[in-house]
């Protein structure tokens, strides 16, 4: 079965300083695996995606991610934060079920706080 | 493109009752996914439809069920509702035609908020 792990439910930075959100995976084939961020009172956005193509992924704010196979692990980082980045955020992974499903398998959140 | 649009925001139900909650996708996607998001138990995947066939299913009681219309809008009603129906609903869509090398990116409405009483 698949699963990931969010180390940390709760993460404070000073703004500027380097944001660094740790997920690790359990997957028995290759995932597919992401990052959303959830503000207060709305939905989930998409961050960025390893879809098993370059391992290091860049994505939306300045935030990236490297897949590290032998470490099973998929953490999140900004060089530095900004009070916007504020938020919670989800790791996720999905089969490569080819596109047969979209079922995604959530993490339990790390809620970033910024301080100023 | 107008995104993931789901009503009502905001519900109050009292135990017993039943609900139902829409979810409108973005246009040409023919997939929708429901979540549940609550403090205790998270994000927990309770069904996908494609173009209106479930296609899979978490773990919930049979009190949830959903469905998909031609249009691609999907409902999903909870009856007999208890106290832990308490979330907030997440509905994504996507356009569910992925393949070997590609994912179906989800796009998130903003979900219901339903408090059981």
């Amino acid at each position: 079965a698949q699963s990931v792990t969010q180390l940390g439910s709760h993460v404070s930075v000073s703004e500027g300083a380097l944001v660094l959100l740790r997920c690790n995976y359990s997957s028995s084939v290759p995932p597919y695996l992401f990052w959303y961020v959830q503000y207060p009172n709305q939905g989930l956005q998409l961050l960025l995606k390893y879809t098993s193509a370059a391992t290091l992924v860049k994505g939306i704010n300045g935030f990236e991610a490297e897949f590290k196979k032998s470490e099973t692990s998929f953490h999140l980082t900004k060089p530095s934060a900004h009070m916007s980045d504020a938020a919670e955020y989800f790791c996720a992974v999905t089969l490569n079920y080819g596109g047969a499903t979209n079922k995604l398998i959530f993490g339990t959140g790390t809620l970033l706080a910024v301080q100023p | 493109k107008a995104g993931v649009t789901q009503t009502p925001r905001y519900l109050i139900k009292t135990r017993g009752q039943q609900v139902t909650l829409s979810c409108s996708p973005i246009s040409g996607h023919r997939s929708v996914s429901w979540y549940q998001q609550t403090p205790g138990q998270g994000l927990q995947f309770l069904f996908e439809y494609f173009s209106e066939t479930q296609r899979n299913k978490g773990n919930f009681p049979g009190r949830f069920s959903g469905r998909q219309f031609s249009n691609s809008r999907s409902e999903m009603n909870v009856s007999t509702l208890e106290l832990g129906d308490s979330a907030l609903y997440l509905c994504a869509s996507s356009s569910g035609q992925g393949t070997l090398s590609s994912y179906n990116e989800q796009f998130f409405g903003p979900g219901t908020r339903l408090t059981v009483l």
